[in-house]
């Protein structure tokens, strides 16, 4: 089974900043099976990234994914009051698998 | 628009089964684009994927659950449903439904429930 590990567990940063988030997965994945996923508070997890770089439908330009691999990034380049929330990593593989997540605090 | 939503108890006793549907509207639950899952979210944690089930009802599980978990579908309904049998307190979370799609090639979850709250106690 494909474990993915995201760092760091907690990002702090002030708006305006850039977010740099991580996702490491055990053994190289296919990057086409590679999505993010935010989460606010209270709310379901929704779409970023899929692709491990393709934007959803509606997502700003200031999200962006990249990597291959086993090493995926997902970059808030210019973070806003809004994007305050836990970013998850996701694969699927033989075993659909989640990262711990990244929780991203604006200051 | 495609919406999700979650139904079912939310309490159930230790050692009980869990059953909960998720009903499906504004598009076929009969696509073969599609993989309708289960994912939980135990309070203050991640997500946990639980299982999937094709609209042929081929089903997928997560090996760790795939004793007490099964899955089905009621396309004359657009409801596709879940049971976790002999459950615990560790099996107490919030039960989303979601739609896997598969996109050539790419497979992401782009529609989500709003999640269920079950808790697990006597």
């Amino acid at each position: 089974e494909i474990v993915l590990t995201q760092s760091p567990g907690t990002l702090s940063l002030s708006p305006g900043e850039r977010a740099t988030l991580s996702c490491r997965a055990s053994q190289r994945v296919n990057s086409n099976y590679l999505a993010w996923y935010q989460q606010k508070p209270g709310q379901a997890p929704s779409l970023l990234i899929y692709g491990a770089s393709n934007r959803a439908t509606g997502i700003p330009d200031r999200f962006s994914g990249s990597g291959s691999g086993t090493d995926f990034t997902l970059t808030i380049s210019r973070l806003e009051p809004e994007d305050s929330a836990v970013y998850y990593c996701q694969h699927y593989g033989s075993s659909l698998t989640f990262g711990g997540g990244t929780k991203v605090e604006i200051k | 628009q495609v919406q999700l939503q979650e139904s079912g108890p939310g309490l159930v006793k230790p050692s009980q089964t869990l059953s909960l549907t998720c009903t499906v509207s504004g598009d076929s639950i009969s696509s073969h684009f599609y993989y309708w899952s289960w994912i939980r979210q135990h309070p203050g944690q991640g997500l946990e994927w639980i299982g999937y089930i094709y609209h042929t009802g081929s089903t997928f599980y997560k090996p760790s659950l795939k004793s007490r978990v099964t899955m089905s579908l009621d396309t004359s309904k657009t409801q596709f449903s879940l049971t976790l049998s002999s459950v615990t307190a560790a099996d107490t979370a919030l039960y989303y439904c979601a739609r896997l799609t598969y996109s050539s090639p790419y497979y992401y979850f782009d529609f989500w429930g709003q999640g269920i709250l079950v808790t697990v106690s006597s």
